[in-house]
């Protein structure tokens, strides 16, 4: 098992340009969120995704979009990137089992906006 | 009301020692408080976690303590060893009874290290 992969691992954008972070997981979990983390912020939720089919704007969405391909994969789009956004990009998986649900997190994408 | 405050912001202890991390948080809704553990270059994963209706967990050298009264909580790391480097986030949700997921609020973090 893979679990959480997210791609590409770092990149370097200019203002303006538009990308889209890849993440992908194979837990078969129904939950998938993205969240960014910035020094002494912690991590803050970008989007999150319940179920297939269905987003919702966590924290801090301005600026950001998300698709739900499928039950595998959740994707984070930057239509026009700006210096701010610049962060570290994390993707995260969970499945509730009558417990408290943990939150099974991807390596990461280091992004740079210059 | 939704913030958890996490103390020190950096801390370096000797190999053997105890470290310990504090955070704070105001909603008393809150009912699980998780803390992850994340190397540099990786993402963070959950080390340990506590329910309110206990003081204290412990699970090897890691024991979280919680006091309910003061709305506060901390990571004690006995016999802290260097692979024990790393940052640490406490965190804390609301377990939800109806949707499939808990939201959870994350603290700052803390980087550790553990020198020899």
């Amino acid at each position: 098992n893979a679990g959480v992969t997210q791609t590409p691992k770092f990149q370097v954008l200019k203002t303006g340009q538009s990308m889209t972070l890849q993440c992908a997981q194979d837990m078969n979990h129904n939950s998938m969120y993205w969240y960014r983390q910035d020094p002494g912020m912690g991590l803050r939720l970008i989007y999150y995704s319940a179920s297939e089919g269905t987003t919702d704007k966590g924290e801090v969405p301005n600026g950001y979009n998300v698709s739900r391909l499928n039950k595998r994969e959740f994707s984070l789009r930057l239509e026009s990137a700006a210096p701010s956004q610049t962060s570290v990009y994390f993707c995260a998986s969970s499945e509730r089992t009558g417990g408290p649900d943990t939150q099974y997190f991807g390596p990461g994408t280091r992004l740079t906006v210059l | 009301q939704q913030q958890v405050k996490q103390s020190p912001q950096s801390l370096i202890v000797q190999k053997g020692g105890i470290s310990i991390i504090n955070c704070a948080y105001e909603n008393t809704a809150f009912d699980y408080f998780p803390w992850y553990q994340q190397f540099p270059g990786k993402g963070p994963a959950l080390l340990i976690a506590i329910r309110p209706d206990v003081s204290e967990k412990k699970e090897g050298r890691f024991t979280i303590s919680f006091n309910k009264s003061a709305k506060q909580f901390s990571l004690h790391i006995m016999d802290s060893q260097p692979g024990d480097s790393a940052t640490y986030f406490c965190a804390a949700s609301i377990l939800s009874r109806t949707a499939s997921y808990d939201k959870v609020i994350f603290g700052p973090g803390t980087s550790l290290s553990v020198i020899p």
